[in-house]
């Protein structure tokens, strides 16, 4: 049983595309995360979220909570932008992860 | 700030041996939690504590055991490793445990067992 499940698995894209990652979750949540994982494996986080939309330079995350549906956007996209993007949701004091989406930008 | 330090970053056992696996940070974080990642699987809870004292059980906590004695650090023992646990383990810490609050994660310790 996935509680977090993310689509694409892996995406590839030429640079300057707008791109869109989609999370969907099973349960009741206190936030949403969104995280990146770069080749060297280490994970930041890019954004938390429990209502509504936030706005980090050229990423976009939205959360529906009603639908428990999130998604990153990407616009732009550059080839530094290639990296694992992760879905985590909190609920109680547990956080499950998505099994992540692969982006590749091709110059 | 160092934010949250693990060592070591890679390691090898032997099936049966015993290793601790150190998660440290100096953010005065209450929540700090252990994570497996394996191919093909997200991330998975193995344990994690809201305050020095308190630890309680993740998604896979069979095989491994902590403890939080101060704040600051959040070891993750193996008893007796098996090659099952041989996987990529991340530490993260939050600055509390209630509410919504980022979570920040270490390096990472790449480990296997033979």
């Amino acid at each position: 049983k996935n509680e977090v499940e993310q689509s694409p698995q892996n995406l590839t894209a030429q640079e300057g595309e707008f791109i869109t990652i989609n999370c969907s979750y099973s349960v009741g949540i206190s936030a949403l995360h969104w995280l990146q994982q770069h080749p060297g494996g280490g994970i930041v986080s890019l954004f938390m979220l429990s209502s509504g939309k936030k706005k980090h330079g050229r990423l976009i995350a939205t959360i529906n909570i009603q639908e428990k549906h999130s998604s990153l956007h990407i616009t732009a996209s550059h080839p530094r932008d290639s990296a694992v993007y992760i879905c985590a949701v909190k609920t109680g004091n547990q956080f499950y992860f998505g099994t992540g989406t692969s982006l590749t930008v091709i110059p | 700030n160092a934010g949250v330090t693990q060592t070591p970053k890679f390691q090898v056992l032997k099936t049966g041996q015993s290793m601790t696996l150190q998660c440290a940070q100096d953010m005065n974080h209450e929540y700090m939690s252990w994570y497996r990642q394996d191919p093909g699987m997200g991330l998975r809870l193995i344990h994690y504590s809201v305050g020095a004292g308190i630890t309680d059980q993740g998604e896979v906590p069979n095989g491994y055991n902590v403890s939080r004695s101060t704040t600051e650090d959040f070891p993750l023992r193996l008893l007796s490793a098996a090659p099952s646990q041989t996987s990529v383990y991340f530490c993260a810490s939050s600055y509390s445990w209630g509410g919504a609050n980022v979570l920040t994660f270490g390096a990472g310790s790449r480990l296997t067992v033979l």
